[in-house]
């Protein structure tokens, strides 16, 4: 079955705590993303790549690390997490430049930094 | 389950009626545009997709439409039920650019049996 699986599906964790949610796509698809979900704020990117070894920034990602050594993998780094990261995180992917298509998406992380 | 927005717009309506969900896109140049469905506790799932030279497409009891001059999405959703009460989102895209899809705010839709 093709999917995005990301886990774990609920992360409670403290105050600098370094942790990574791992994402994992089964598509062979290109382009891999990270959004975190916050109610009134919708979605919101945190970090995005292209392909392999390329990553960029999206619209919030302060706190955050990515890596992209595999096309299927794309894990979330927090290597301090705060309060303010506390959320709901979505990884997804899709086929790449050349070709329009959804975005698939995984089943959300609820991550709790306290 | 997770809710996943406060303050979202509401559409209320009861089963078996026809439901509409509006979007407003931002950019004219966007030209592929994605309706998603978010149950509580999923991520987004892709429904129906429309591409800019289209003013219309149809899918299994959903149908999408386009205005680019007001620059207008809909989601017509016919017969209701209860399993179609979600967030709706909307997601545009622009083709010869970065393909990154920029997301609305969503609509919550509830059905009502």
């Amino acid at each position: 079955e093709a999917q995005v699986t990301q886990n774990p599906r609920y992360l409670i964790t403290v105050t600098g705590k370094k942790l990574t949610v791992t994402c994992s796509q089964n598509m062979n698809h290109e382009y891999m993303s990270w959004y975190r979900q916050d109610p009134g704020l919708g979605l919101r990117q945190i970090y995005y790549s292209m392909n392999v070894e390329v990553t960029d920034k999206g619209d919030v990602p302060e706190g955050y690390k990515v890596s992209r050594k595999e096309k299927r993998n794309f894990p979330l780094i927090l290597e301090s997490p705060s309060p303010n990261q506390t959320s709901l995180y979505f990884c997804a992917s899709m086929k790449g430049r050349g070709e329009l298509g959804p975005l698939h998406f995984g089943n959300g992380t609820r991550l709790t930094v306290t | 389950g997770e809710s996943v927005g406060l303050h979202l717009p509401t559409l209320s309506v009861q089963e078996g009626d026809n439901s509409i969900i509006n979007c407003a896109y931002s950019n004219s140049a966007s030209d592929y545009f994605i309706w998603y469905k978010q149950e509580s506790g999923k991520g987004p799932q892709f429904i129906i997709d429309i591409r800019s030279n289209m003013d219309k497409r149809q899918g299994q009891r959903v149908t999408v439409l386009l205005n680019k001059t007001v620059k207008h999405l809909s989601l017509q959703i016919a017969a209701t039920q209860p399993g179609d009460s979600a967030v709706y989102f909307c997601a545009e895209t622009i083709s010869g650019g970065s393909y990154i899809p920029t997301f609305g705010r969503g609509t919550s839709l509830i059905v009502h049996p």
